[in-house]
């Protein structure tokens, strides 16, 4: 079976760091791109990046160009994406999802992580 | 920055039909795919090149996309098709989503 497992929910406190991570199993995992969605309780999706393991190029949007770094360690096929300080406005919950080309969307999700950022 | 707009709200009867669209410069030059997002739950691809359907994915959703606007339509709406829905596009190398619609099954 083709799943992403991310990582269990945080709490952390403004200033830490913080690093998620996502898991892929059931499929090739250095030949297709990883994203990472941002959803903020009660807004919408936020395409924040993407990765591809396999060389790990990595694209940023605009928005998250600085805040955040994703990168991936195919050995184990795990993608991360790592904070160095968070802010209150991180709270959110992290999605990972596997890019195929072959379709141009995210075909697998994996569960969510929930970060809280709070002093 | 590339934009793409969406009603906040589209509201259907069950066993009407429900369009969606999602708004943004020159769209129709670019694919667009649809996500639905129920409560507490991942999103799940519904719609990818513009009208494809994935493996799994009843025949009453569909996708059409032109011009300025792509649009999801839902034939014969079930209850179960309440939920957010998100429409995605790359500009570029990078990707976007839509602002969201929510589905009211009323």
């Amino acid at each position: 079976e083709v799943q992403l497992v991310q990582s269990g929910a945080e709490v952390k406190k403004p200033g830490e760091s913080l690093k998620i991570s996502c898991k892929g199993s059931g499929y090739s995992f250095s030949s297709y791109w990883i994203g990472w969605v941002r959803q903020m309780p009660g807004k919408g999706l936020e395409w924040m990046g993407i990765i591809y393991p396999g060389d790990s190029d990595t694209r940023y949007s605009p928005s998250f160009q600085g805040q955040v770094t994703i990168s991936a360690d195919r050995t184990i096929t795990t993608a991360y994406l790592r904070w160095s300080s968070l802010k209150a406005s991180d709270t959110a919950m992290y999605y990972c999802a596997r890019q195929d080309a072959q379709l141009d969307a995210f075909d697998i999700w994996g569960q969510g992580t929930m970060v809280t950022v709070s002093s | 920055s590339y934009e793409l707009t969406q009603p906040p709200s589209v509201s259907v009867s069950p066993g009407q039909t429900a369009s969606i669209p999602c708004s943004g410069d020159k769209l129709g030059n670019k694919y667009a795919s649809w996500y639905q997002q129920k409560p507490g739950q991942s999103p799940v691809l519904v719609i990818y090149q513009d009208a494809k359907r994935p493996s799994g994915i009843p025949e009453r959703f569909s996708g059409s996309n032109s011009g300025n606007t792509a649009t999801l339509t839902i034939s014969g709406t079930l209850a179960m098709d309440e939920a957010d829905y998100y429409c995605q596009a790359w500009d570029s190398i990078t990707g976007v989503f839509g602002t969201g619609t929510k589905v009211t099954v009323l």
